[in-house]
């Protein structure tokens, strides 16, 4: 399978530990971009990365998130001191370049905050 | 916010059309309409995207009115496997990769 992988499917943790998810997009995309979407709701802008350089982030992107793509491939999205209102769906998605019109998703990470 | 109004849930039977309404009274000349899917447990899938009514694939057609307020996607003869999540967005063409906008979609129920 050549699309978006994401890595793990589901998690579970205690309110308070740290989580990091990974993302692989497909090769040669030069954009990838993550997304929070909880239930009921469309998936909403964290942040996204043109290679490895970081280029926008929302506001929902609090001091206790950090995303990285240090080799402009995967990324890594980590959650520090999580809280239950993290529990979501981290969706990933990555694209060839800015001119490119569709945006190519992985199946997320089902995050549960006890 | 999402600049687009959908009806939060639609029903369908198999084998016929389904004929999902977007609102987007606000669109900009050069805005385009775009349209995912999202099937339970997984990513948004991408569609269609159009400016007028000449876009079409073997999925789906857009339908966008003349005023460009408003447009329809249809699906001409829906499946069960097309059950999902709906989302129609608006967005500049040439700021394509950007982040994109979701509202809450219509639920697109399929019943044979």
């Amino acid at each position: 399978d050549t699309g978006v992988s994401q890595d793990p499917r589901h998690k579970i943790t205690k309110r308070g530990q740290n989580v990091t998810f990974r993302c692989d997009p497909i090769s040669e995309h030069n954009r990838l971009y993550w997304y929070r979407q909880t239930l009921g709701q469309g998936p909403e802008f964290l942040t996204y990365f043109q290679n490895e350089a970081q280029l926008e982030k929302s506001r929902l992107l609090s001091d206790r998130f950090s995303a990285e793509r240090p080799k402009g491939s995967f990324s890594t999205l980590e959650i520090q001191r999580t809280e239950q209102g993290d529990s979501a769906m981290y969706l990933c998605a990555s694209t060839p370049d800015l001119s490119y019109n569709e945006q190519f998703f992985g199946p997320g990470t089902r995050l549960t905050v006890l | 916010d999402a600049k687009t109004t959908q009806p939060p849930s639609m029903d369908c039977a198999e084998g016929r059309a389904a004929n999902l309404p977007c609102n987007h009274s606000t669109i900009s000349g050069n805005e385009y309409v775009y349209w995912y899917r999202q099937i339970h447990s997984q990513g948004p899938q991408y569609i269609i995207h159009g400016l007028k009514n000449n876009e079409t694939n073997e999925m789906a057609s857009p339908i966008i009115t003349e005023d460009r307020k408003s447009s329809t996607l249809i699906l001409p003869h829906a499946t069960l496997r097309d059950t999902a999540v709906y989302y129609c967005i608006v967005r500049v063409v040439h700021q394509a990769g950007t982040a994109l906008i979701f509202g809450k979609g219509t639920t697109l129920s399929v019943s044979s």
